[in-house]
């Protein structure tokens, strides 16, 4: 059963338009992350939430924002996408942070398709 | 600044063939390794976690060494199958709240 879910799997958007890509977990972990991986690139963090505590990455930018209204969501919203946001964005979670056996999970990914 | 590398960046092998896909990393001071498989177009799936305290993890067909001081961990694949054709991540943990990834090596098996 899958414990991580992103929504949708395909997401087209138009160039400056906003969108919101979404994270679901079953696993009731305090830690969820999103991640932005571009072609053949190792995926990179853009933010992640322990519990209700943002943390931003620095180099991440402006438009870039995200929500997470309970346990069990968080929300990526792009403001204006760019040609350059195209990518996979990847949502994570663990049930910690800095554990040594904390193991980290991720969904399916997200493909953002900016037109 | 951390920073992960893995050699080689492809590999194709014939199917039976064991195999082993390399991963080092600059900063020793890491709580855990993990590896992880990536099919085109997919998510990442967790194969195996190593603590920075253990020096191998096994499951099935999968092997992963860990030698924190010199920065290097490989994951040892037996008897290789098409299905086993993806790419494979290696990330790990610093002391706060992030993976950093290597670029990955890409795997072909030839039936």
């Amino acid at each position: 059963d899958a414990m991580v879910i992103q929504n949708p799997r395909y997401q087209v958007t138009q160039f400056g338009k906003p969108v919101t890509l979404s994270c679901s977990q079953t696993l009731n972990h305090n830690v969820m992350y999103w991640y932005q991986q571009k072609s053949s690139q190792a995926p990179k963090l853009l933010f992640h939430y322990y519990d209700k505590d943002f943390n931003n990455e620095a180099d991440t930018p402006d438009n870039f924002q995200s929500r997470r209204p309970n346990t069990s969501f968080c929300f990526l919203d792009i403001r204006s996408p760019g040609l350059g946001d195209a990518a996979m964005y990847l949502c994570a979670t663990s049930r910690d942070r800095t554990a040594m056996n904390t193991e980290a999970f991720f969904g399916q990914g997200t493909r953002l398709t900016v037109v | 600044k951390q920073e992960v590398t893995q050699i080689p960046a492809a590999l194709s092998v014939p199917e039976g063939e064991n195999l082993v896909l390399n991963c080092s990393f600059t900063d020793s001071a890491i709580y855990n390794l993990q590896w992880f498989r990536q099919d085109p177009g997919k998510g990442l799936t967790s194969l195996l976690l190593i603590q920075s305290s253990q020096r191998e993890q096994t499951s099935g067909r999968l092997n992963a060494s860990l030698d924190k001081s010199s920065g290097r961990s490989t994951l040892y694949i037996a008897a290789s199958q098409p299905g086993d054709s993806a790419t494979y991540l290696c990330a790990v943990t610093p002391g706060a709240n992030n993976l950093f990834f290597g670029t990955g090596t890409r795997l072909t098996v030839i039936p």
